[in-house]
């Protein structure tokens, strides 16, 4: 069965720091990968996703992400970090042999301090 | 244009209630999900369905939950009778299709408390 790793759960950083979170799946298939978000008082939404193409991925408010296939990770990455990146950050992932059933990790805390 | 809508946000209730949850979808999506959010975990899916159709229902505890989607639109989830254990954050999410690379929109979620 599908997994998903994300080893940071509670990360603190003060404005301007650059920003690594990591994530890790358990497929050895074709997966699409995505980055939910999870601001205070409000509801998932997409960060950024992978399906094929460019493994470098560029999604909403300067966050990116990179596909590495043979480390099994999708880690997220945003090199200045500001007081409203403040979240819950989610990886999930899915896969065609499992009916695109989307796998979610336990989420990264994110406190910036300003 | 609207997100998903659900209600209640909140809900208390006493053990071996039952309780119910509303979910209206974007509209023209026609993949409808419903996932357990437990503090400090990720979303799990209890339910998919396609238009009417429940496509996935295997983690869906089907002794005190059930689920239906009529006309393919507006979704209810109910628990009877709740148990403790089922407080917890209860997200409905849509999209187009099932398709691997689409996104999946949530709504705000419903937060169960059962006492």
């Amino acid at each position: 069965a599908q997994s998903v790793s994300q080893h940071n759960h509670h990360v603190i950083l003060s404005e301007a720091a650059s920003l690594e979170l990591g994530c890790n799946y358990s497929y050895g298939g074709t997966v699409n990968l995505f980055w939910y978000v999870q601001y205070p008082g409000q509801h998932l939404q997409l960060l950024l996703k992978y399906f094929s193409g460019d493994p470098l991925v560029k999604g909403i408010k300067g966050f990116e992400a990179e596909f590495i296939k043979s480390k099994f990770s999708f880690n997220l990455r945003k090199p200045s970090v500001q007081w409203s990146d403040t979240a819950e950050y989610f990886c999930a992932v899915n896969a065609p042999d499992s009916s695109y059933k989307l796998i979610f990790g336990s989420g990264t805390r994110l406190l910036v301090r300003p | 244009e609207a997100g998903v809508v659900q209600s209640p946000r909140y809900k208390i209730i006493e053990k071996k209630q039952p309780v119910a949850f509303w979910c209206n979808p974007i509209s023209g999506h026609n993949t409808l999900y419903w996932y357990l959010q437990n503090l400090g975990q990720g979303p799990e899916l209890l339910i998919r369905y396609e238009n009417e159709e429940a496509v996935d229902d295997s983690q869906l505890p089907k002794d005190r939950f059930s689920a239906e989607r009529l006309k393919g639109v507006d979704s209810t989830l109910k628990i009877q009778p709740a148990e403790l254990g089922d407080s917890a954050v209860y997200l409905c999410a849509s999209s187009l299709t099932p398709a691997g690379g689409e996104t999946q929109y949530f709504g705000p979620g419903t937060r169960l408390l059962v006492l």
